[in-house]
């Protein structure tokens, strides 16, 4: 089956790169179609994309927040890269990575979260 | 920026039927997903392709779609349907996803 994890720091610094890895089972980032997502939750506010890598390499990203983002995969280690520079208080959230199995962008596999806080 | 407008809040009394609505441009040409995300939980995808359930996922869960606006039917709602559902899709303007601002399903 299915299974993904999120991992990182739980408290960054403001000014500071986030780094988080998503270490995935069950699937393939070689294979076609195939896509890994990254989603926040900041407290008491809604979803939010942040970016999207696809098999081939493909990556899609928020608008808003694109200058500060980069998305990366290791194939050979089943992993998914999320940087983010320039953390500030407003990045404090739940970051989520997902499986998308289309072009679709449906997110169908999550992982459970991580907690992200940035405070001096 | 596309935006998917959600109304912040829907109240039901167990046994009866709730609906949640998403709206914007263009929704009725496009795939809507719909999550449901419980307190303390990552979100769960409970309708995907406008009106398809992935396997394990309710048949009280149904999804549809009328113009511009996709809808979340929940029927014979129980305390545990209590959550946070999110509408979902891919737009296309600015190739990217798109979630609207949630709905918070109270069970009365």
């Amino acid at each position: 089956q299915i299974t993904l994890k999120e991992s990182g720091p739980t408290l960054v610094k403001p000014t500071q790169t986030l780094t988080l890895t998503c270490t995935f089972s069950g699937f393939s980032l070689s294979t076609s179609g195939v896509g890994v997502g990254w989603i926040r939750r900041p407290p008491g506010k809604a979803l939010e994309f942040l970016a999207l890598i696809y098999w081939d390499d493909d990556k899609r990203y928020s608008p808003s927040l694109r200058s500060r983002l980069t998305i990366t995969k290791d194939t050979s280690k089943n992993q998914a890269v999320l940087r983010m520079t320039n953390m500030g208080p407003v990045d404090t959230a739940t970051y989520y990575c997902a499986h998308s199995p289309t072009s679709y962008g449906e997110f169908d596999f999550w992982g459970p979260g991580t907690m992200v806080a940035v405070s001096s | 920026s596309y935006v998917l407008s959600q109304p912040p809040s829907v109240s039901v009394a167990p046994g009866k039927t709730a609906t949640i609505t998403c709206g914007g441009n263009n929704v009725g040409s496009r795939s809507v997903h719909w999550y449901q995300q419980q307190p303390g939980q990552a979100p769960v995808l409970v309708i995907y392709y406008n009106n398809d359930r992935p396997s394990g996922i309710a048949e009280r869960f149904s999804g549809s779609k009328s113009g511009n606006t996709a809808t979340l039917t929940i029927s014979r709602v129980a305390a545990g349907d209590e959550a946070d559902y999110y509408c979902q899709l891919w737009d296309t303007s600015e190739d990217r996803v798109v979630f609207g601002g949630g709905t918070k399903l109270t069970v009365l």
